[in-house]
């Protein structure tokens, strides 16, 4: 079965630096997507990126980059000189490309607070 | 080029009463999603649907129905409210659902209280 988990509740980080947010996953499907979304006070949910898991190069989009490790199980989103804006919601997400066609399952989140 | 627009954005119904939220999107995608956001929680999968005429349940689909009349638009229907559908709701489409531009886009949202 799949499953998402994000350990970490709630975050600091200052601004500018980097940070990075856990995700580990668990499917038997061997081929899958992982996605972050940002989901800022407003209540909006933004994607960010997505990684293919038979990408053969971890996923960049500007500030964001995706530290992913098959072997692990772990998709860990880096956001490198962190801006006051960054301050959100984070969620991880999972699609089983291959059985799960059209159920995408989402972590609980992480909330991250960005300090001047 | 609006996205996906969703109506309305607040609701408060009474226990029993039901109502349709709208959903359109203009980016010609063929498959489209409903989920809920309970408080402090990711998202939740209620229906889908790869094009028009064909839906299918999600993980919580109980208490709901759907229709895909058009690629455009697909609405959600809360028959017979309860406390336990309070809740934020969201929909979602995207172009595919392997490979590139499989990234759902999201409307705002729609916040539904049942008392």
């Amino acid at each position: 079965a799949q499953k998402i988990t994000q350990t970490q509740p709630g975050m600091f980080v200052q601004e500018k630096e980097a940070v990075t947010l856990d995700c580990t996953y668990d499917t038997s499907d061997p081929s899958y997507g992982l996605f972050w979304y940002k989901q800022p006070s407003s209540g909006e949910m933004i994607f960010l990126i997505y990684q293919g898991s038979y990408d053969q190069q971890n996923a960049t989009e500007g500030r964001y980059s995706l530290n992913f490790q098959k072997a692990r199980k772990s998709a860990n989103l880096v956001i490198s000189a962190s801006q006051l804006g960054d301050s959100a919601m984070y969620f991880c997400a999972m699609r089983d490309l291959y059985t799960g066609g059209f159920k995408t399952i989402f972590g609980a989140g992480t909330r991250l607070f960005v300090k001047a | 080029n609006a996205g996906v627009t969703q109506t309305p954005k607040f609701r408060i119904l009474k226990i029993g009463q039901s109502m349709t939220l709208q959903c359109a999107q203009d980016m010609n995608h063929n498959y489209m999603y409903w989920y809920r956001q309970d408080p402090g929680m990711g998202l939740k999968l209620i229906y889908y649907s790869v094009g028009a005429g064909i839906t299918d349940k999600g993980e919580v689909p109980n208490g709901y129905n759907v229709s895909r009349s058009t690629t455009e638009d697909f609405p959600l229907r809360l028959e017979l409210a309860a406390p336990s559908q309070t809740s934020v709701y969201f929909c979602a489409s995207s172009y595919s659902i392997t490979g590139d531009n499989n990234e759902q886009f999201f409307g705002p949202g729609t916040r539904l209280t049942v008392l």
